[in-house]
């Protein structure tokens, strides 16, 4: 079952801008993850924020986490149309296994 | 460069047919994950493997999806009988448990049953 909730579905957005999305999840968790996938490919890990942690940074990519509303957002700053996939995030509980949402779709525009 | 690997990249296979997938986790790693994704169900987690016991198949069909690591450097998934609605992209991942559970995912199987 599906833990993580993203938000928007698909996100559209021009080179240069800004990306933001949002995951919402329902029980308590050790760490919430984001990955990325490209058309045809598998997911590739971006960032990992623990529950003890409110943001963290990697270049473009900035994740931050509300434990108080289950609620992690991720900013990409500076979009560039390589950054054009889908992006899921994944939460992990206390059994070792993932529960991936369902993803938003960012296509960026040249 | 460390990846997962799997085989085949492609398969397509009539209804009834026996299918196996495999896997090839990155050296090291001591969990390994097998994944369905389609359109409308999304990611789903079908059996994850830790030091090559069993942990969880509860997300698998019991009755014609099996998982096995033989050794350590293969994991495989295999459908018997096959049907169409196992049509769907198979990720196989690995992972060290006590490095926060960073999965490394493989390139998929895309697999089509007529």
């Amino acid at each position: 079952s599906q833990q993580g909730e993203e938000d928007p579905q698909a996100l559209s957005i021009q080179e240069g801008e800004n990306a933001t999305m949002n995951c919402s999840y329902k029980t308590s968790i050790n760490n919430l993850q984001w990955y990325r996938q490209n058309s045809g490919r598998g997911l590739v890990h971006l960032i990992l924020i623990r529950s003890n942690e409110r943001e963290k940074h990697s270049g473009r990519l900035r994740v931050t986490l509300d434990t108080s509303k289950k609620s992690s957002s991720l900013l990409i700053t500076a979009s560039r149309a390589a950054d054009t996939a889908s992006y899921f995030c994944a939460t992990d509980t206390n059994d070792y296994k993932l529960s991936f949402g369902a993803g938003t779709t960012v296509t960026v525009r040249a | 460069d460390a990846r997962v690997t799997q085989t085949p990249r492609h398969k397509v296979t009539e209804m009834g047919q026996e299918v196996t997938m495999r896997c090839q986790p990155i050296l090291g790693h001591n969990t390994v994950f097998w994944y369905r994704q389609t359109m409308m169900q999304g990611l789903e987690l079908l059996a994850y493997f830790r030091n090559r016991a069993p942990l969880d198949d509860s997300g698998m069909p019991k009755d014609r999806f099996s998982a096995e690591m033989p050794d350590a450097t293969l994991a495989t998934l295999k459908i018997q009988p096959s049907e169409p609605r196992d049509s769907a992209v198979y990720f196989c991942a690995s992972g060290v448990m006590d490095r926060g559970n960073e999965q490394f995912f493989g390139p998929g199987t895309r697999l089509t049953v007529l």
